[in-house]
């Protein structure tokens, strides 16, 4: 199975700061990678796909990047709705994989 | 816009068969890929697998002696069954569909529904 970790597990952040989360595989996975953010207590909202495509409706603060083995999540002027928690997941190879989650909370 | 919704009983006790049922509306059962995930307490995710909409299925290794899944097209349904359950598959379970043609990745959820397994 192709691991995924993921950095920093939580962070804080202010409004109006860059955030970035990272998201790690543990083989080649080109850009097989998506971005998810789940808020409490609601299902996961699908917010890139392939690494830096943009989903209809995401915030265009919101942007990804990387290939291969390394890829990021970038917020940028982050904003009080953005708390929540995010993932990244692997479209590579079949099992599907995860990571752990980066829990991001808003000052 | 496509809605998904879960049901089932939310309490299954161990070495009994979890059986989930997600009804989709407001769209088709074809051209799609049609997944189960399930969420633990502690908020890591676990792919179970999917089906097709013609029927073909792909189950995680880890569980595949244990799982099945089916689809109903003509009532736009489909269903997980887990069999000898453990309280270790205590999780909320989710049914999702990726973009058309799309087996990676998970545009539109189903709220989610809490399984517990206990006695």
């Amino acid at each position: 199975d192709i691991q995924m970790t993921q950095s920093p597990s939580s962070l804080s952040a202010s409004v109006g700061d860059r955030v970035i989360i990272s998201c790690r595989a543990s083989q080649n996975i080109n850009s097989y990678l998506n971005w998810y953010q789940q808020k409490s207590g609601k299902a996961p909202r699908f917010l890139i796909l392939s690494a830096s495509t943009l989903q209809n409706g995401v915030p265009s603060r919101f942007s990804g990047g990387g290939s291969g083995t390394e890829f990021t999540l970038t917020i940028n002027n982050v904003q009080l709705e953005d708390d929540g928690f995010y993932f990244c997941q692997q479209g590579h190879s079949t099992p599907i994989t995860f990571g752990q989650g980066t829990r991001l909370d808003i000052k | 816009q496509v809605q998904l919704q879960e049901s089932g009983p939310g309490l299954v006790r161990p070495s009994e068969t979890l059986s989930l049922t997600c009804n989709v509306s407001g769209g088709p059962i074809s051209p799609y890929y049609w997944s189960w995930i399930r969420q633990f307490p502690g908020k890591g995710l676990e792919w179970i697998g999917y089906i097709y909409f013609s029927g073909s299925t792909n189950y995680n290794p880890s569980l595949k002696s244990r799982v099945t899944f089916s689809i109903d097209r003509s009532s736009n349904q489909f269903s997980l069954k887990l069999h000898s359950v453990t309280a270790a598959d205590t999780a909320v379970y989710y049914c999702v569909r990726g973009p058309k043609y799309s087996w990676n990745a998970y545009d539109s959820w189903g709220q989610g529904f809490p399984v517990t397994v206990s006695s």
